[in-house]
């Protein structure tokens, strides 16, 4: 079955980088986008942008534009996204999911589990 | 930027009603572009409605999506003790490609 599977709980301090990885499995890796989409506590969905992981191709939110990297390794089916710079307003519970088409309808069909990520002095 | 409002913020009902959601976009959304999830605590999100009124595999028919252009409606026709949660409607469009509305949290009267 599919399965997204993130890496642990991070802890950073303002101004450091934080990098979350989302391993997937039970479909062919290359052919489906991942987005990543972030909740702060108590607060609803933002998106953070999306990686191709056959091309490597990317595309970010406005917001995160010059503060996120994202990127993929085929040979362990793994995309990794990369926060930088970050501020309190950054803790959140960041997620992985997978873009499916079905027709003419984009959705995401399976989420990972989500990691927190607090910043804190 | 296409904006999605959710009403009501809160709706509080009991086992067996009838909960209707609303999402409201800001300019017109293809219907093929709006989604359904369920969040509850601690979990990710759960999609329920994709395309405006496809169900998700494994979702019971008591969840329902209509609506076009831009009102869209996502309807539990008989609630359950484990609907009780929060409802995030979704569009894909142009640029930014995602965006979210902020959520109705649908809770137990």
């Amino acid at each position: 079955q599919v399965q997204l599977v993130q890496s642990g709980a991070e802890v950073k301090k303002p101004g450091a980088s934080v990098k979350v990885s989302c391993k997937a499995s039970g479909y062919a890796f290359t052919a489906y986008y991942i987005h990543w989409v972030r909740q702060a506590p108590g607060q609803g969905l933002e998106w953070m942008g999306w990686i191709n992981p056959n091309s490597g191709d990317t595309n970010y939110a406005q917001e995160f534009h010059g503060r996120v990297t994202m990127t993929r390794d085929t040979s362990i089916s793994t995309v990794h996204m990369e926060l930088s710079r970050l501020g309190f307003a950054d803790t959140a519970v960041y997620y992985c999911a997978r873009e499916k088409w079905v027709d003419t309808s984009m959705l995401f069909d399976s989420w990972g589990q989500g990691t927190l990520v607090t910043v804190s002095s | 930027e296409i904006v999605l409002t959710q009403s009501p913020g809160t709706l509080s009902l009991s086992p067996g009603e009838r909960a209707t959601l609303s999402c409201r976009a800001s300019q017109s959304v293809r219907s093929g572009s709006l989604a359904w999830y369920q969040q509850k605590r601690g979990q990710a999100p759960r999609l329920l409605i994709y395309g405006a009124s496809g169900r998700a595999t494994g979702i019971p028919d008591r969840f329902s999506g209509s609506g076009s252009g831009t009102d869209f409606t996502l309807t539990i026709s008989r609630l359950e003790p484990e609907d009780f949660a929060v409802y995030y409607c979704q569009q894909y469009g142009s640029s930014p490609p995602v965006t979210f509305g902020q959520g109705t949290r649908l809770e137990i009267k």
